[in-house]
């Protein structure tokens, strides 16, 4: 069975500082892995999806990296602003469902 | 120009009252997915349709059931609510299941069971 860690649970930074957000799993017989946006009391945002043959996936401000091996992913935000407060959540696709991590909480402090 | 549209946002039963979430979604899609995500916690899939195929979690309990009578609308049934049951209730879609198809959730509907 697919496990998907997210440590910490919470972060806090002031504006302008880069974020790093880790995930790891424990099976990397995986399709592809992807990160999410959720804010308070909403659904789920995609924001980058890696496809398992990929190394890394980049848009805007943000980058994430996979290493299928080692079995972890890192998302990085760069100059961080205060809209990025929000719970990030990994999730990585094995078979034809999604393995969801419980998520990263962010406070960006202005 | 909502995608995935779920209603309602929120909704309150009591104890043990049968309660129907409702997922519609404009993408055409062929899969329809329910997850379900208690308080700080991974949201968990509790089934999905491909197609008009049922396809259920081996843990997903029996009180829980879903119907797709049409490509675009999916319900989930809770027959019989426990307060274990509340949650937010996710509703996703897809081109097709696996093979890297991007997912895209609804807004949720937060259940509470009194």
């Amino acid at each position: 069975k697919q496990e998907v860690t997210q440590i910490p649970a919470a972060l806090s930074v002031p504006e302008g500082e880069n974020l790093v957000l880790n995930c790891s799993f424990t099976d990397s017989a995986i399709y592809n892995l992807q990160w999410f946006r959720q804010d308070p009391g909403k659904g789920l945002t995609s924001l980058l999806l890696i496809q398992s043959s990929q190394r890394e996936q980049t848009s805007g401000r943000l980058n994430a990296s996979l290493d299928k091996s080692s079995g972890r992913s890192t998302l990085y935000i760069a100059a961080s602003q205060p809209g990025d407060s929000a719970t990030y959540l990994c999730a990585v696709e094995g078979d034809y469902k999604l393995s969801f991590g419980a998520g990263t909480t962010v406070t960006v402090r202005a | 120009d909502a995608m995935v549209i779920q209603n309602p946002r929120y909704q309150v039963t009591q104890f043990g009252k049968p309660v129907t979430l409702s997922c519609s979604q404009t993408l055409n899609h062929n899969v329809m997915y329910w997850y379900q995500q208690k308080s700080s916690q991974a949201p968990k899939l509790l089934f999905h349709y491909y197609d008009k195929d049922f396809n259920n979690e081996a843990d997903t309990p029996d009180n829980f059931q879903s119907r797709r009578p049409n490509t675009s609308f999916c319900f989930l049934d809770i027959r019989s609510p426990g307060l274990g049951d509340a949650a937010m209730y996710l509703c996703a879609t897809s081109r097709s299941p696996g093979w890297g198809e991007t997912q895209y959730f609804g807004p949720g509907t937060r259940l509470l069971v009194l």
